[in-house]
């Protein structure tokens, strides 16, 4: 069975461009979770969907932050525009019926120069 | 809100020595808790999880966690540790009806011929 697909595996880009990721959760889950991971801060939850609908957004740095699930098998986190400090891996994750138990992609090394 | 505290941020043992991993949780009601291990450069696989009843918690790869309420604790722990143990780990408490999972800082796991 595919696990969760996360696309560009590796991004390196220049501040203020747009970056989009994307993520293809397990088919059948019905929970999708973006977290970012940094040294200094570890993993920090940005926003989940449940059932395509978000559900809490309250860990998106700012307004430049933006994620949307159009449908349950695809999601895109994006950054407008990029900064910097917008530099870490982002990991997408799912779940099925909200247990908790949640699978990870490989994640998305974020450089922005 | 829930958090986890990982007291421990770097751990070294010999190989074969025992391992015991702490972690610390804060939620107001009975948690479901979670231990996740990450190798360099990929994302976080399930170790093992509590949700309710048996306190003491087998995993894969022959770790095993114990929940004590009392102490608001969910301690990992190995007999005997193997060099293809070093890694990161993390803990994690889910609360909340999507549940929201919110993770601890991390140990890196050093192992020592």
């Amino acid at each position: 069975d595919a696990g969760v697909i996360q696309s560009p595996r590796h991004e390196v880009t220049e501040m203020g461009q747009e970056v989009t990721l994307r993520c293809k959760p397990i088919s059948g889950h019905n929970s999708l979770f973006w977290y970012r991971q940094t040294m200094m801060r570890g993993l920090e939850l940005l926003i989940y969907f449940n059932n395509n609908v978000p559900i809490d957004d309250s860990g998106m740095p700012e307004d430049r932050f933006s994620a949307k699930m159009p449908n349950a098998s695809f999601s895109t986190l994006k950054i407008q525009p990029s900064e910097p400090r917008d530099s870490a891996v982002y990991f997408c994750a799912s779940s099925f019926r909200n247990t908790g138990e949640l699978f990870f992609g490989e994640g998305s090394r974020l450089t922005v120069l | 809100a829930q958090s986890v505290t990982q007291p421990d941020i770097h751990i070294t043992v010999s190989e074969g020595a025992s391992l015991e991993l702490r972690c610390n949780y804060s939620y107001g009601a009975t948690p479901y808790l979670f231990w996740y291990v990450q190798s360099p450069g990929q994302g976080l696989q399930l170790l093992l999880k509590y949700f309710s009843g048996d306190t003491l918690v087998q995993g894969i790869k022959g770790f095993e966690a114990e929940f004590k309420r009392s102490q608001s604790s969910f301690n990992l722990r190995k007999p005997s540790v193997h060099w293809s143990d070093a890694a990161e780990y993390f803990c994690a408490v889910g609360a909340g009806g999507y549940q929201k999972v919110t993770f601890g800082i991390g140990t890196k796991l050093q192992v020592i011929p």
